[in-house]
C-alpha cells in the first residue's frame, strides 16, 4: 500500500526556518518523482514544488524561489522541504503527493504555522 | 502561468441530481507527448485530496463510475451523473502539462 507521511510542521516566527519532511512507502521511490503542495487555512490547493526521481530537476513557485529548496534521500525514500525566511502567508497545511504530472497519492498533510 | 478558471465556485445540488463543473485554462494543455495533463480532484471536509480523474477522462482505482470527465485543448467538464451525500466537498481542476503546475479555486458542492 502506497503511503506517504509528513513531518516536521509547527509553529514557527517570521523570518525562520523549519525542514519538512515526507517518508514513503510501498512502492519504489526511485521510480517517481514528487511534489509538494500546500493549503492556506480555508483557501485553495497550491502547488509550491517538484523534484524529479534523482533530483537533478527542481521546478518552484515564484513565491517560494530562493527561499523554498526540496531534495529527497533516495537511500531512506524520503522527501525534504527547507523552508527559510518564513512569512506569515507560508502559513498553509504542507503535503506531499507521489508523481510529476498529477498525484494520485497524497499525505495527510503537516500544518506550518508562521506567526509572532 | 496557466490560469485555470472554474465555473461555478458554489454548487448546491440536490440528492440524486446531476451536477456539473467547468474549468477553463489560458493555455492549452495538450503536452509534447500528446497528452492533456488535465485532472480532477476531490476534497472532502478536513481530509487530504484525492485524485478521481486523470488526463481529462481517466477515472482512478475506486472512483464511482458517477463521475466523468471530458474535453479537450483548453475547456474541460466533471460530471457528477446522480449525487450523493458523501460527494460533499470541494473539487480542484489541475494542469500537469506546463510549471509551474496550478490548480482552478475549487468548487464547493453542498446538498440543497
Amino acid at each position: 500500500e502506497v503511503q506517504l507521511a509528513e513531518s516536521g510542521g509547527g509553529l514557527i516566527q517570521p523570518g525562520g526556518s523549519l525542514r519538512l519532511s515526507c517518508a514513503a512507502s510501498g512502492f519504489t521511490f526511485t521510480d517517481f518523482g514528487m511534489t509538494w503542495f500546500r493549503q492556506a487555512p480555508g483557501k485553495g490547493l497550491e502547488w509550491v514544488a517538484y523534484i524529479n526521481q534523482d533530483g537533478s530537476e527542481k521546478y518552484y513557485v515564484d513565491s517560494v524561489k530562493g527561499r523554498f529548496t526540496v531534495s529527497r534521500d533516495n537511500a531512506e525514500n524520503s522527501l525534504f522541504l527547507q523552508m527559510n525566511s518564513l512569512r506569515a502567508e507560508d502559513t498553509a497545511v504542507y503535503y506531499c503527493g507521489r508523481g510529476t504530472w498529477g498525484p494520485a497519492y497524497w499525505g495527510q498533510g503537516t500544518l506550518v504555522t508562521v506567526s509572532s | 502561468d496557466v490560469v485555470m478558471t472554474q465555473s461555478p465556485l458554489s454548487l448546491p445540488v440536490t440528492l440524486g441530481q446531476p451536477a456539473s463543473i467547468s474549468c477553463k485554462s489560458s493555455q492549452s494543455l495538450v503536452y509534447s507527448d500528446g497528452d492533456t495533463y488535465l485532472h480532477w480532484f476531490q476534497q472532502r471536509p478536513g481530509q487530504s485530496p484525492r485524485r478521481l480523474i486523470y488526463k481529462v477522462s481517466n477515472r482512478d482505482s475506486g472512483v464511482p463510475d458517477r463521475f466523468s470527465g471530458s474535453g479537450s485543448g483548453t475547456d474541460f467538464t466533471l460530471k457528477i451523473s446522480r449525487v450523493e451525500a458523501e460527494d460533499v466537498g470541494v473539487y480542484y481542476c489541475m494542469q500537469g502539462t506546463h510549471w509551474p503546475r496550478t490548480f482552478g479555486q475549487g468548487t464547493k458542492v453542498e446538498i440543497k
